[in-house]
């Protein structure tokens, strides 16, 4: 079955710092959206993002379906940045084990 | 919000009783999935639906079972409960799937099979 891979499993940050969050798949990707779980629970859409580059504030996101990868990049980290970013894609969105992300004032 | 709403949101429940999990919305969105989430797994595809009376097994659907008899409900349930199916569930809704749609989640529901 598809696999989805996300590195790293956990980021310790120190406010104001940037980082890059990975997702590679095992087969060319399409669908691809990242998630943030907040400490409450909820997932909360970041990007739709099938392919290409798209940005929404200190958060970017770009996808290369044929490489089968995408990055989220957080620039800035505030401490409200602290959760799971996950990755899922493909025709029943398959998802990755998450990257737990803490930001330290 | 995506105008889904997921009840209850929280139960406890003993082994062997029956449970059911609602998921409602109000998006009129054909497609409708039922993820359960657990430490170290992500979330993972137990049943969805592609329309009313049409639904179909995911990767961990083995003890559940589903019922959509009108587009805004979609019902989860556990047959007999058991302490592995203690878990949180998501409730998710997309126009269409495969190409070019964008799935929305409810809030989850945290069930705790004792």
């Amino acid at each position: 079955g598809i696999q989805v891979e996300q590195s790293p499993p956990d980021l310790i940050l120190q406010e104001g710092a940037n980082s890059t969050l990975r997702c590679n798949f095992s087969d060319s990707v399409n669908n691809l959206q990242w998630f943030h779980q907040n400490p409450w629970g909820q997932l909360i859409n970041l990007f739709y993002i099938p392919s290409g580059t798209k940005q929404n504030g200190r958060l970017s996101a770009t996808t290369v379906a044929t490489e089968r990868y995408s990055l989220l990049y957080i620039s800035s980290s505030q401490t409200t940045d602290s959760g799971v970013y996950f990755c899922a894609g493909y025709y029943k969105l398959s998802f990755g084990a998450g990257t737990t992300v803490t930001v330290r004032a | 919000d995506a105008g889904i709403t997921q009840s209850p949101r929280h139960k406890v429940t003993e082994t062997g009783t029956p449970v059911t999990l609602r998921c409602h919305q109000t998006e009129n969105h054909r497609y409708m999935y039922w993820y359960r989430q657990d430490p170290g797994h992500g979330l993972r595809l137990i049943h969805y639906s592609y329309g009313v009376k049409d639904t179909d097994k995911g990767e961990v659907s083995d003890g559940y079972s589903v019922s959509r008899s009108k587009t805004e409900d979609f019902l989860l349930t556990l047959e007999s409960a058991t302490s592995s199916q203690t878990s949180v569930y998501f409730c998710a809704i997309s126009k269409k799937a495969g190409m070019n749609t964008e799935a929305f989640f409810g809030q989850g529901t945290r069930l705790t099979v004792v």
